[in-house]
């Protein structure tokens, strides 16, 4: 069983439409929870980054952690042709840098 | 603006040869990465480094090496390519070891 799993894809929705996209994770070590975007043929980009339980907001963007379900979500409101892209979740706990795990990764696309 | 730049952006190259990969960060960070991205595997760690003179073995470390002898700049050497070295190569950095990373725009490797 892999550390982090995270549903493929792809996934394909209208604009305007909420989307929510999940990660699961088996090591209850975990503290920092990242997710990234990543447009085709370019590196990754972090979208948001949150420390332990709870939500953070940023624009039409909403990271949740749940630890006790070891459940993170990225949901997008109102969502654009331009958030079409994949996203990956990605996470660690207190040890060196080097210990980040990424989830496989999600492909979204958004259809105007 | 600080930025983090991996040339060349494609290369080719044929079974046995010697090749380097460039990634340069304007940002100072003392932590930088390498990590190769396929298909159905995600990201995986290849080498890290925590500053000057300081390199690590990732996950796939086999047939790569590094070296940092600055700390702008840490390169990516397949010491005699092969095949399954076909990938995308991205090279991230971070200031301290619970930063996330920020990603460079990857090299794209086809050995033949």
């Amino acid at each position: 069983q892999k550390e982090v799993e995270q549903d493929p894809g792809p996934l394909s929705v209208p604009e305007g439409a909420i989307v929510s996209l999940n990660c699961t994770y088996s090591n209850s070590a975990f503290q920092y929870f990242m997710w990234y975007r990543q447009y085709s043929r370019k590196g990754p980009e972090l979208l948001m980054y949150t420390y332990s339980s709870g939500n953070k907001e940023d624009g039409r963007f909403t990271a949740q952690v749940d630890k006790s379900s070891k459940y993170i979500s990225l949901f997008i409101r109102d969502s654009q042709p331009s958030d079409s892209a994949t996203y990956l979740c990605a996470m660690k706990g207190i040890q060196g840098a080097q210990k980040l795990v990424f989830g496989q990764g999600t492909r979204l696309t958004i259809n105007p | 603006d600080a930025e983090i730049t991996q040339s060349p952006r494609h290369k080719i190259t044929e079974t046995g040869r010697q090749v380097t990969l460039a990634c340069h960060q304007t940002w100072n960070h003392n932590n930088m990465f390498w990590y190769r991205q396929d298909l159905g595997h995600g990201l995986r760690l290849i080498h890290y480094s925590y500053g000057v003179h300081d390199t690590n073995k990732g996950e796939v470390s086999d047939g790569y090496s590094v070296s940092r002898s600055n700390t702008e700049d840490l390169p990516l050497t397949l010491e005699s390519a092969a095949s399954s070295q076909t990938s995308v190569y991205f090279c991230a950095s971070s200031p301290n070891q619970n930063s996330p990373l920020h990603f460079g725009n990857g090299t794209r490797l086809t050995v033949t």
